[in-house]
């Protein structure tokens, strides 16, 4: 079954960086773009940003444009997001999410928390 | 940016009666390919968002078929035939017709 399990959250000061990582099991990662998706506390969820399944396109939130950056690892089906200058309002649960039909995404992981907080 | 706005954002609702919530695109979801890429995601206390409805009426693998979309356009309906105790969570529509894909506010549904 599909699997997409998120790491590297945790508490950061504002303006400092965090690497977020997404392992995929269960289908073939190379074929899927994937999603990076977040959710801030009692908030509905925001798309960040979009990478196709061979890296050749990427797509970002503005809020997050400049600041972040998707990657991926087809090698290692692991699936990446770059954040610098962190600011308070970027505290939310991150997760990644298959891309499936017409780049829907149809399967989420469980997500990691990141607090931007002095 | 398209604006979801959805209704209500809180449905108290009896076991084993229906439910509906509705969504609202400022502007209309049809794409150039001719599809209207509208969407429905069940979220469950504590869980991530899970997908129910793509493309407005299709429900994904594993879904019930207690669950039922509709609507063209701007105006989208997700109905729930009878409302079973783990339908509880919140419900939000998310567009996927053009980055960025926006969400709506969420509708919580909860038991009477």
């Amino acid at each position: 079954q599909v699997q997409l399990v998120e790491s590297g959250g945790g508490v950061v000061q504002p303006g400092r960086s965090l690497r977020l990582s997404c392992a995929a099991s269960g289908f073939t990662f190379r074929d899927y773009a994937m999603h990076w998706v977040r959710q801030a506390p009692g908030k509905e969820p925001e798309w960040v940003a979009i990478i196709w399944h061979d890296g050749s396109n990427k797509f970002y939130a503005d809020s997050v444009k400049d600041r972040f950056t998707i990657s991926r690892d087809n090698s290692k089906n692991t699936l990446y997001l770059q954040m610098n200058s962190l600011r308070a309002e970027d505290t939310a649960v991150f997760y990644c999410a298959r891309a499936g039909i017409v780049l829907i995404p149809d399967y989420w992981g469980q997500g990691t928390l990141v607090t931007v907080s002095s | 940016d398209i604006v979801m706005t959805q209704t209500p954002l809180s449905s108290p609702v009896t076991l084993g009666q229906p439910a509906s919530i509705s969504c609202q695109s400022s502007q209309s979801l049809v794409h150039s390919d001719g599809n209207t890429y509208l969407n429905w995601l069940q979220q469950r206390p504590g869980q991530p968002p899970r997908l129910l409805i793509y493309q407005i009426s299709n429900r994904f693998s594993g879904v019930p078929d207690r669950f039922s979309g509709s609507g063209a356009g701007t105006y989208f309906t997700l109905k729930i035939s009878r409302v079973e105790a783990e339908d509880v969570g919140v419900y939000y529509c998310m567009h996927a017709t053009q980055f960025p894909y926006t969400f709506g506010q969420g509708t919580k549904l909860e038991i009477k």
